[in-house]
């Protein structure tokens, strides 16, 4: 059974519409992460929560917020949406420590 | 911030060969992934190892800490194994995975 659950796998939305990603986590790990994946790119940190504490990266765009209501839940909030945010996003969790990150399968972001 | 390099950027082989993936990492970690991201984009854990050697079926993994590097072993290729291989490394006093370039690796029958 899935561990990390992203939903949609896939999503469409319009140049400037609000859109939200989420992510659920049965492992009850502490960590949460979201990664932004271009085409042909590496995937890339945006956010991520330590329990409640957020941190964010130095260099994610201010059109990107997150929340974590829960333990098991995080959302990814893109406020405006622009053609450049069409993307895989990948959200990941881990129990703390040394251990391995454990991804879901991704949702994959077109902007129309 | 920390470089992590992989080679070669692109890999083509016939189904039954062997492979070497390599990583290299501008400073000490305190954690390594190997990751396989398949065709329809699922980024699958292949290994965690910040050092040592481990082996599951076909591949195996070894990283040498002290002179930061780390090597993806695949024997006797199938088709499946097609898609792109990263490695991540976590610096030391960060809770973060960096990705490596990785190494695109297309497999024929």
């Amino acid at each position: 059974d899935a561990m990390v659950i992203q939903n949609p796998r896939y999503q469409v939305t319009q140049f400037g519409k609000p859109v939200t990603l989420s992510c659920s986590q049965t492992l009850n790990h502490n960590v949460m992460y979201w990664y932004q994946q271009k085409s042909s790119q590496a995937p890339k940190l945006l956010f991520h929560y330590y329990d409640k504490d957020f941190n964010n990266e130095a260099d994610t765009p201010d059109n990107f917020q997150s929340r974590r209501p829960n333990t098991s839940f995080c959302f990814l909030d893109i406020r405006s949406p622009g053609l450049g945010d069409a993307a895989m996003y990948l959200c990941a969790t881990r129990v703390g420590g040394t251990q391995p990150q454990h991804f879901g399968d991704g949702t994959r972001l077109s902007i129309l | 911030g920390i470089q992590v390099e992989q080679s070669p950027p692109d890999l083509i082989l016939q189904e039954g060969a062997n492979s070497t993936l390599r990583c290299n990492f501008s400073d000490s970690v305190n954690n390594l992934q190997w990751f396989h991201q398949n065709p329809w984009g699922q980024l699958i854990n292949l290994f965690y190892i910040p050092s040592g050697t481990k082996q599951n079926g076909r591949l195996s993994a070894t990283t040498v800490a002290t002179e930061r590097y780390s090597l993806l072993y695949i024997s006797s290729s199938q088709t499946t194994d097609s898609g792109v291989y990263f490695c991540a490394v976590e610096p030391f006093g960060t809770d973060k995975l960096i990705f490596g370039t990785g190494t695109r690796l297309q497999v024929f029958p």
